[in-house]
């Protein structure tokens, strides 16, 4: 089992409200990712980051957006939720080997509904 | 275009039952190809990985398959329990990125019923 957590599980909010999704792990892991999932669908690479003060735009446009402050931990902030941001978001986190086949591992996600 | 594409979408088993996923890509070029397990609600956990050298790779009961040439992939779950009830999901990795792209297949929706 992996040692990557997200908080809150599951969120329930009204459009305008401004929210973040935490996502911290404890296996040092220098690499960290954002995935955004809709039911049925493939899981789009939102945003990541290489370390500390590092942070990129996947490949699917957002308008969250993320720090990196500290090694373990990656939150995820959206300024002005609406109904289109309404998914589950997924965090991942992986060893900085240098190679392709480092694994990712997942933290359970998070169901964000904004009404 | 680089895709990965998974059949069937959905497939339901009895339990005891043996059962066969198949994922095909079109992603170039390739680096590597993982079969990841995802339970509602849950992440993805990795099963298995497989290199452009290796054809096939065990996990207890999943084996993984791998045609680097025809760029098909197939997972076998043997004696399936109920708890395989899950979503497998491909996903394929491009070579001389640094950020290993990964492209994730929509995966196959398998419901085990005893």
């Amino acid at each position: 089992e992996a040692d990557i957590y997200q908080t809150p599980r599951y969120l329930v909010i009204g459009t305008g409200k401004k929210i973040t999704l935490e996502c911290s792990q404890t296996m040092g892991h220098d690499k960290m990712y954002w995935y955004q999932q809709d039911p049925g669908m493939e899981l789009h690479l939102i945003h990541y980051s290489y370390g500390v003060n590092s942070t990129e735009k996947g490949d699917l446009s957002s308008e969250s957006t993320v720090s990196r402050i500290r090694t373990e931990h990656f939150p995820l902030t959206l300024e002005s939720a609406r109904p289109s941001h309404t998914s589950q978001y997924l965090c991942a986190s992986s060893e900085s080997r240098g190679t392709d086949t480092d694994t990712q591992y997942f933290g359970p996600g998070t169901r964000l509904t904004v009404l | 275009k680089n895709q990965v594409e998974q059949s069937p979408q959905s497939l339901i088993i009895l339990e005891g039952k043996n059962c066969t996923l198949q994922c095909n890509y079109t992603v170039s070029p390739f680096s590597n190809l993982r079969w990841y397990k995802q339970d509602t609600g849950r992440g993805p956990v990795s099963l298995t990985i497989m290199t452009f050298s290796e054809n096939t790779k065990s996990n207890g009961r999943y084996t993984a398959t791998l045609d680097a040439d025809t760029k098909q992939s197939s997972l076998h779950i043997t004696a399936s329990q109920l708890s395989d009830s899950a979503s497998y999901i491909c996903v394929v990795s491009d070579r001389g990125s640094t950020l290993g792209r990964l492209y994730f297949g929509r995966g196959t929706q398998l419901t085990v019923w005893p």
